[in-house]
């Protein structure tokens, strides 16, 4: 296992288009994530998944943007619509779901996304 | 207001002293800590996890403690080297029963210098 990946790297949109974004956990984590993190912030929780249920969403994920997990493995963040506002990097990260371990979070590189 | 406090100013250090991060947190109860790493342009780097119940924990260079009563966590790099220079981030795990959803501080950027 190679670590979680994210794909693209970057993504350069036009106002008004829609994006997606796919992640791909460590396989033996159950639960992942999706943060987004502006210049010079710390990341935010937009929302997780157990397996291949969404447990929480933020209320930062407004009706244009919408996460999936369908088969409790890879996962996609699909913004529509995009606004300016909605640059930023995108983080995808996974973990194990129990409490008796001292691993936290696994992040991936990231997708950047420019709204032009 | 529920906030998380990092020293927004860069510390600067020597190499070869220990550097000291500061993460102050008010209107949680966290389940558990976490401070990670991160370089500019790249995803966070786990570093180190403490319970609530847990006072210290290290890992090599690295030490945390975590004081409930003071709501506050401080980490410690001994022995600092260049390579350490990034900004590193602390983070609250605010779930139930933990592992649910992270909160994180703004960060703090560290400059080891030789």
């Amino acid at each position: 296992d190679t670590g979680v990946s994210q794909d693209p790297r970057h993504k350069i949109t036009k106002r008004g288009q829609n994006v997606t974004f796919r992640c791909d956990p460590i396989s033996e984590h159950n639960r992942l994530y999706w943060y987004r993190q502006t210049l010079g912030q710390g990341p935010e929780f937009l929302t997780y998944f157990q397996n291949e249920a969404q447990l929480e969403k933020s209320r930062l994920l407004s009706d244009r943007f919408s996460a999936e997990r369908p088969k409790g493995s890879f996962s996609t963040l699909e913004i529509q619509r995009t606004e300016q506002g909605d640059s930023a990097m995108y983080l995808c990260a996974s973990s194990y779901s129990d409490r008796g371990h001292d691993y936290g979070y696994t992040f991936g590189s990231g997708t950047r996304l420019t709204v032009v | 207001s529920q906030k998380i406090e990092q020293n927004s100013e860069a510390l600067n250090i020597q190499e070869g002293k220990t550097a000291t991060l500061t993460c102050n947190y008010t209107n949680y109860s966290p389940a558990y800590l976490q401070w990670y790493r991160q370089d500019p342009g790249r995803g966070p780097v786990f570093l180190l996890l403490i319970r609530e119940n847990e006072k210290e924990k290290r890992k090599e260079r690295l030490k945390v403690t975590f004081d409930t009563t003071l709501k506050q966590s401080l980490f410690h790099i001994t022995a600092s080297q260049p390579a350490d220079s990034a900004t590193y981030l602390c983070a609250l795990d605010i779930g139930n029963t933990g592992f649910q959803k992270l909160v994180f501080g703004t960060g703090t950027r560290l400059l080891v210098s030789p």
